[in-house]
């Protein structure tokens, strides 16, 4: 059993539909990251969080440490946002643990 | 904005060649890491380091070696590529513990 748990696995959505992605993971951690990765291969780190809540844009991120479950929630969805969005857990070192990603296509 | 650099977007070799795949980043970042991604599987770490000539194994080191003789470069080495070794390759760097990792744009090997 994979430690990161992403869901779901693709998601095609409508231009300005509210989106949630979920993350689950089974042991406990330091920090949670987002990521983001365009056709092309590039990975962008969006958010790294240890709990509560960040806001960048039309991006949200949320973590509850007690259910090991963070979500990325983005408003107002855009074609753009279409990327693959991959979460991974950092425990108590540098490395990180990643999750399969999530196929994101928004179509206008 | 820092900046991960491979040096190669595509690469083709044939089975037994030694390939070395380079990363460069220009932040005085102390850890790099080589990561390869395979469809279905997500990221895997190969090996990080965290300091000129200091390497640690990640969980797929078999049939790949490292080198980092200065802090800016990491460079991955397939001793002998087969055609499993056939993936993206990403490096990434972050400065410290609790820092957010950068990636360069991934270097896609194919063996032939």
């Amino acid at each position: 059993k994979n430690e990161v748990e992403q869901s779901p696995q693709n998601l095609t959505a409508q231009e300005g539909e509210f989106i949630t992605i979920n993350c689950s993971y089974s042991v406990g951690i330091s920090a949670l990251h987002w990521l983001q990765q365009h056709p092309g291969g590039g990975i962008v780190s969006l958010f790294m969080l240890s709990s509560g809540k960040k806001k960048h844009g039309r991006l949200i991120a949320t973590i509850n440490i007690q259910e090991k479950h963070s979500s990325l929630h983005i408003t107002a969805s855009h074609p753009r946002d279409s990327a693959v969005y991959i979460c991974a857990f950092q425990g108590g070192s540098e490395k990180l643990v990643f999750g399969k990603g999530m196929k994101l296509t928004v179509n206008p | 904005d820092v900046k991960v650099t491979q040096s190669s977007r595509y690469l083709v070799k044939r089975t037994g060649e030694k390939v070395f795949l380079e990363c460069v980043q220009d932040m005085d970042h102390e850890n790099m890491f080589w990561y390869r991604q395979d469809p279905g599987l997500g990221l895997r770490l190969i090996y990080f380091s965290y300091d000129v000539k200091m390497k640690e194994k990640g969980d797929i080191p078999e049939g790949y070696s490292v080198s980092r003789e200065k802090k800016e470069r990491f460079s991955l080495i397939l001793e002998s590529a087969s055609t499993n070794q056939t993936s993206m390759y990403l490096c990434a760097s972050t400065k410290q513990y609790g820092q957010p990792q950068h990636f360069g744009d991934g270097t896609r090997l194919s063996i032939l």
